[in-house]
């Protein structure tokens, strides 16, 4: 079983379109994130959820907004889709406590075009 | 504040030769140090983890690394390098308290020349 699984692996879209990338933890865990890794390979926090709590959110435009409809799914809806959101956008989670690793999910590559 | 530099977005080592991988942090409070590989389209998968006990970390495929608080260091080494290492490596850091959100360097990627 796939301890954090994303979807889709690819999503091509127009401009100003609005799309969702779902995320699923079957590990248990209290706190899941999205990271934003760019064409230059950085990775960057964007949101991270603690029992469907936002407890972070980063300087990311407003047209990102995660949705937890519960502790097991952090989704991510982007709106008004622009060329500089291609990127790949990766799930995570992490438990309770510290220290903690972060479990990292596939990805999904969003090319804007 | 917490941060990491990493030294080198590539290196190139023959196999069977000494990887090392450079990591400096900054932090405010006591770090918690991470090294991720991420091999081609795939996610990250935790290599090891400095949590303040033992210096010299251990983790698996062979690697450790060794945390140096008078050089705030956290580099990665491996003795001797095999074809399946070559990837892309991200030092990360987080602060003991709060959300426990990594700090990713910007990750070096490693050639493993036959």
């Amino acid at each position: 079983d796939t301890a954090v699984s994303q979807t889709p692996k690819y999503l091509v879209t127009q401009m100003g379109n609005d799309k969702s990338i779902k995320c699923e933890q079957n590990l248990g865990h209290d706190t899941m994130y999205w990271y934003k890794q760019d064409s230059k390979k950085f990775l960057k926090i964007m949101f991270s959820y603690n029992n469907k709590e936002l407890i972070i959110n980063e300087t990311v435009p407003n047209r990102f907004s995660p949705k937890s409809p519960d502790k097991a799914h952090l989704n991510l809806h982007i709106n008004s889709l622009e060329l500089g959101d291609s990127a790949v956008y990766f799930c995570a989670s992490s438990s309770r406590g510290v220290p903690t690793e972060a479990f990292f999910g596939q990805g999904t590559r969003l090319t804007v075009v | 504040a917490q941060s990491v530099t990493q030294l080198g977005s590539h290196v190139s080592v023959s196999e069977g030769a000494l990887v090392l991988l450079r990591c400096n942090y900054s932090s405010s409070v006591p770090p918690y140090l991470f090294w991720y590989v991420q091999y081609p389209n795939q996610g990250l998968q935790l290599l090891l983890k400095y949590t303040s006990a033992a210096t010299l970390v251990k983790g698996i495929n062979g690697f450790e690394a060794e945390f140096k608080k008078s050089e705030t260091s956290f580099h990665l080494t491996k003795p001797s390098a095999h074809m399946s290492d070559a990837a892309e490596y991200f030092c990360a850091v987080s602060a003991p308290t709060g959300a426990n959100n990594l700090f990713f360097g910007t990750g070096t990627r490693l050639t493993v020349i036959p």
